[in-house]
């Protein structure tokens, strides 16, 4: 069965950075887009960033561009979401979450239908 | 663009029928995409591109609208689809969510 595993709770300390990993199994990691998403208590999620491996640089929301860094390691199925300069409102659950095929077949990033369980980063001096 | 979501809160009875609205700040075509959100689980994708189905999604959930105006219509409320619902859009970037419906058992 294709699941999507994340790396366990983190609490950082403000100014600090977060590394958050989602590794893929049981499926064609290569054939897929994967997105990066938080959600602050009682509120939607909101859209990171996001890579297609193979598929050239990761694309980021214009708010997260200057701290957020999203990679893949094709030989592991992994892809990995580091945010950085950490303040009280960077508390949230991130999720990972694998972008739905198109019709054609073509990874994407826009909407997700497999999404990891879910990582509790704290942040609190 | 921004997304709202009415009501806030839907109280109904198993077996009832439920419409949730999800209103867009500007057009989003059809790129619509909706999820069902459980206590402490991640979302799960339901609707997709307005009225398209997710993979065994059950038949009671249907999706329509298109440009600004958009509705989720769950049939015949089951016990387990007392939960939080969200919409999406992915016509206009950055990708957003709406705030939420949560339907609850009255």
């Amino acid at each position: 069965q294709v699941q999507l595993v994340q790396s366990g709770a983190e609490v950082k300390k403000p100014g600090s950075s977060v590394k958050v990993s989602c590794k893929a199994s049981g499926g064609t990691f290569s054939s897929y887009g994967f997105s990066w998403l938080r959600q602050a208590p009682r509120q939607g999620p909101e859209w990171l960033g996001g890579i297609i491996p193979f598929g050239g640089p990761a694309d980021y929301a214009q708010r997260f561009q200057d701290r957020v860094t999203i990679t893949a390691d094709e030989s592991t199925s992994t892809v990995y979401m580091e945010l950085s300069s950490l303040t009280s409102e960077d508390t949230a659950v991130y999720y990972c979450a694998r972008g739905r095929l198109t019709i054609m077949g073509v990874a994407n990033l826009d909407d997700f239908d497999l999404w990891g369980q879910g990582t509790m980063v704290t942040v609190s001096s | 663009t921004v997304l709202t979501q009415s009501p806030g809160t839907l109280s109904l009875s198993p077996g009832e029928r439920a419409s949730l609205s999800c209103r867009a700040s500007q057009s989003v075509t059809s790129r619509l995409s909706w999820y069902q959100q459980k206590p402490g689980q991640a979302p799960r994708l339901l609707i997709y591109d307005a009225s398209n189905r997710a993979t065994g999604i059950p038949a009671r959930f249907s999706g329509s609208g298109s440009g600004t105006d958009f509705t989720l219509t769950i049939s015949a409320l089951e016990p387990e689809d007392f939960a939080v619902y969200y919409c999406q859009q992915r016509n206009n970037w950055p990708l957003t969510f709406g705030g939420g419906t949560k339907v609850e058992i009255k």
